[in-house]
């Protein structure tokens, strides 16, 4: 029972460079979302997704992208890795029927230098 | 400009003791509240939730609190084991927009 697998779970990147998390989800989940996780600030939400090819942003979209062309993969793009992007990044789904939990991943240490 | 708070960083209590954990919101037009637990290297955990028409949700050891005119939520933990000992974020959510809302945390320590 795999559940939300965030891919990979640490990462180091020198300013400027580009990647791409992985989120992968086995529930069938409609809704998926990106969050990222910062000392004394809590989960920020960066993106989400109501379903496949609908996209939305949350409250600190800015350098990042993502795209849902499968209901099960959201991948989260950093195009050009700046030292305030240095955080931890958790992608979490859910059914996106009413007083459904979200499901997190395990999460990806991301350090920018 | 959050719209979930949690005030309080951080909350020790002793095993067996009640441990009664608080959150704030803004927006009174939130449908959904939720209490979520982490432990480090994890990600956060589903732990309970509560409507908006409901004032109270158990499930055993947890109770959760709302109280719309406050607009205050609160988690209560009885008794509180060391094993509870992680950090917990409320959420809420609102069905228009499709977006979940998280306070900042409180790391809650249960000692033996």
């Amino acid at each position: 029972n795999a559940g939300v697998t965030q891919t990979p779970k640490f990462q180091v990147l020198k300013t400027g460079q580009s990647m791409t998390l992985q989120c992968a989800q086995d529930m069938n989940h409609e809704y998926m979302s990106w969050y990222r996780q910062d000392p004394g600030m809590g989960l920020r939400l960066i993106h989400y997704s109501v379903g496949a090819g609908i996209t939305d942003q949350g409250e600190v979209p800015n350098g990042y992208n993502v795209s849902r062309s499968t209901t099960e993969d959201f991948p989260l793009r950093l195009l050009s890795a700046a030292p305030s992007q240095t955080s931890v990044y958790f992608c979490a789904s859910s059914p996106g029927d009413s007083n459904s939990p979200l499901h997190f991943g395990n999460g990806t240490r991301l350090t920018v230098t | 400009d959050q719209q979930v708070k949690q005030n309080s960083p951080s909350l020790s209590v002793q095993e067996g003791r009640i441990s009664i954990l608080n959150c704030d919101y803004t927006n009174s037009m939130f449908d959904y509240f939720l209490w979520y637990k982490k432990y480090p290297a994890e990600g956060p955990t589903f732990l309970i939730s509560i409507s908006s028409i409901k004032d109270k949700n158990e499930d055993g050891r947890f109770t959760v609190f709302l109280n719309k005119s406050a607009k205050h939520l609160s988690l209560h933990i009885v008794p509180s084991q060391p094993g509870d000992s992680a950090v917990y974020f409320c959420a809420a959510f609102q069905y228009n927009f499709n977006k979940f809302y998280f306070g900042s945390g409180t790391k809650l320590n249960v000692k033996p």
